[in-house]
């Protein structure tokens, strides 16, 4: 029930091309979903987050979709660009007294080809 | 404001020593987890801490172990340190209330050999 799936698990995706990434969950209590970015050598980057009671969330080109009775939620990045090219995670947690414990999917592995 | 700190960012270690790794959270946060990043198990959580006491656990055994001190800064122990040890141990700082936006320092690659 704690887990988080991910798919898919690489992806290439042309310049200026939109990228998707899926991740679905089986917690109903989960009420966080972040989205971070994160580049060899480096630590994972917040890149966008959404809680429940929204459907979609848009900063820049990133998008998140959320769909609570399907139990699923993507990310969306419009007019991809090589700079974008890293490994992605969602997850997932409870909030309110129960801390910050996040729950990560696998990570997708984007590659934008120029 | 200054990101989060991790010290040291490399370490080689020998099977059986233990270790003890270093992180200074963004000021004014007071949250801090821990988690381990590995290529086989991806990320996962070890444990978080919220004004000096322990918030949650996660699944790993009791070779692991943390705390925090009043200024926010945490450190996390392992000992007898196996070969499956080896990984990205990364710490991350959130204002503290539950399901808050936290925020991931560069991680410190720990090598057991």
């Amino acid at each position: 029930q704690q887990q988080v799936k991910q798919s898919p698990q690489s992806l290439i995706v042309q310049k200026g091309g939109i990228s998707i990434i899926n991740c679905a969950y089986e917690n109903t209590a989960f009420d966080y979903f972040p989205w971070y970015q994160q580049f060899p050598g480096k630590g994972p980057a917040l890149l966008i987050a959404i809680r429940p009671d929204v459907s979609e969330k848009k900063e820049g080109r990133f998008t998140i979709s959320f769909n609570k009775s399907a139990k699923q939620f993507s990310l969306h990045i419009m007019d991809s660009q090589p700079g974008d090219s890293a490994t992605y995670f969602c997850a997932a947690s409870i909030g309110g007294t129960r801390g910050n414990k996040l729950v990560f999917g696998a990570g997708t592995i984007l590659r934008v080809k120029s | 404001k200054a990101g989060v700190t991790q010290t040291p960012r490399y370490l080689i270690k020998t099977r059986g020593q233990q270790v003890t790794l270093s992180c200074s959270p963004i000021s004014g946060h007071r949250s801090v987890s821990w988690y381990q990043q590995t290529p086989g198990q991806g990320l996962q959580f070890l444990f978080e801490y919220f004004s000096e006491t322990q918030r949650n656990k996660g699944n790993f055994p009791g070779r692991f172990s943390g705390r925090q001190f009043s200024n926010s800064r945490s450190e996390m122990n392992v000992s007898t340190l196996e070969l499956g040890d080896s990984a990205l141990y990364l710490c991350a700082s959130s204002g503290g209330t539950g399901g808050s936006e936290q925020y991931f320092g560069p991680g410190t690659r720990l090598t057991v050999t």
